[in-house]
């Protein structure tokens, strides 16, 4: 079964607005990634933070991890055209496997 | 380097057909996974290899087998193919191990499959 569900589904922002999801999990994890899709592409790496970590950057990325809430969020500033793409949340508590959740959709109007 | 590929890329089968999906990794990982993608579902795991001559089901392995050839290499294979199969196959391989605590996985480009 899926351990992480991503909220919203979908999302329609204008170019250089923020966009913000989030990504809700049920068992304790070892840590939680996120990743993009393209249309019509493989999934791609963005972020990993671990479990005890609570805030981690990456360039335009920011990750958020509350353990108690079993809960993240990610957030992309000053967006692009090029952000549109499906953002999956996976979520490892095995240390080799990875669960994914339906991830949410992006659309990024120019 | 080109990372994890896969072959074919689309592929059309009648139900009863058998087929073979071939992923391969040049980045010497020694986890390799099947994934299959359906609208609205997210990944769901197939099969994974968490090293070399060793394979554990996933989420959804009925009417699918893998093979671990080498490293490099893992296979799936649909025996009997039926249109609940129709759906987007990844392959990816982990960076990281269940020792030193898992990485990112990296993913192939995938091979599209409908069973008519």
């Amino acid at each position: 079964s899926q351990q992480g569900e991503e909220d919203p589904q979908a999302l329609s922002i204008q170019e250089g607005e923020n966009a913000t999801m989030n990504c809700s999990y049920k068992t304790s994890i070892n840590n939680l990634q996120w990743y993009r899709q393209n249309s019509g592409r493989g999934l791609v790496h963005l972020i990993l933070i671990r479990s005890n970590e609570r805030e981690k950057h990456s360039g335009r990325l920011r990750v958020t991890l509350d353990t108690s809430k079993k809960s993240s969020s990610l957030l992309i500033t000053v967006s692009r055209a090029a952000d549109t793409a499906s953002y999956f949340c996976a979520t490892d508590s095995t240390g080799y496997k990875l669960s994914f959740g339906a991830g949410t959709t992006v659309t990024v109007r120019a | 380097n080109a990372g994890v590929t896969q072959t074919p890329k689309f592929q059309v089968l009648k139900t009863g057909q058998s087929m073979t999906l071939q992923c391969a990794q040049d980045m010497n990982h020694n986890s390799m996974y099947w994934y299959r993608q359906d609208p609205g579902m997210g990944l769901r795991l197939i099969y994974y290899s968490a090293s070399e001559g060793t394979t554990d089901k996933g989420e959804v392995p009925n009417g699918y087998n893998v093979s671990r050839l080498n490293k490099r290499e893992f296979s799936l294979r649909l025996e009997s193919a039926a249109p609940s199969q129709t759906s987007v196959y990844f392959c990816a391989s982990l960076a990281g191990d269940e020792f030193i605590g898992a990485y990112e996985q990296y993913f192939g480009p995938g091979t599209r499959l409908t069973v008519t």
